[in-house]
């Protein structure tokens, strides 16, 4: 079974610190993604990711960054906490870069920023 | 306008009754099209891609309509363990090949005895 696993389930953390949200995931997949969950809004794709050290903007970036330096760890980064990044944060995984790929998802973080 | 388009309930069904949701998009460029089911509190999962010529996998059944960029998803039977939030998921990556994928904002069903 594929497994993605996250650093943290719940997260808080105040405006203005900087935040790390670490993403594994064990099945030597090429792609990895970050999104955030708010009610009515559905899920937005902050960054993703096709390679090690490789990554593209999503829909939403801005206030965000990332990193990958292996291929099983995708960071994401909020280099100065705002509250409105409290959300949940959802990381995903996807074995290759086909139409038809399913994405496997990790069990998310809630992040709340005072 | 929004690129997936769902009605976000919720709907409220007894046990046994049949309910169908769908679900538009924006992009006709769009190649591929897939329901995830996301748990209370959980991460969302793959439940069925959607083929043009509509597939079923036992009590659910999906279907793609092109020319009017619909998707659907007819749940028969229904069983207190479907109670979830269904996700209408379409790839938009239109010329790339990253497979990003656009979620709606989910359709909650809540079965009762």
């Amino acid at each position: 079974d594929v497994k993605v696993t996250q650093s943290s389930r719940y997260l808080v953390k105040r405006t203005g610190e900087k935040v790390f949200l670490e993403c594994v995931q064990d099945m030597d997949h090429e792609n990895m993604f970050w999104y955030r969950q708010d009610p009515g809004l559905g899920l937005r794709l902050i960054y993703f990711s096709y390679d090690v050290k490789m990554k593209e903007k999503g829909d939403i970036p801005e206030g965000y960054s990332v990193s990958r330096e292996k291929k099983e760890r995708f960071s994401l980064i909020l280099e100065s906490a705002s509250t409105s990044q409290t959300s949940m944060y959802l990381c995903a995984s996807s074995l290759e870069t086909g139409w038809g790929e399913t994405q496997y998802f990790g069990p998310g973080t809630r992040l709340l920023v005072l | 306008r929004k690129e997936v388009e769902q009605d976000p309930g919720p709907f409220n069904v007894p046990e046994g009754a049949t309910v169908a949701f769908n679900c538009t998009y924006s992009n006709s460029a769009s190649q591929s099209f897939f329901w995830y089911r996301q748990d209370c509190r959980k991460e969302p999962k793959l439940l069925m891609s959607v083929y043009s010529s509509g597939n079923e996998d036992g009590r659910f059944t999906a279907q793609l309509n092109r020319a009017s960029q619909y998707i659907s998803l007819l749940i028969r039977d229904s069983k207190l363990s479907d109670s979830a939030t269904y996700l209408c998921v379409v790839n938009t990556a239109g010329g790339t090949s990253y497979g990003k994928l656009t979620f709606g904002q989910g359709t909650i069903l809540t079965v009762h005895p």
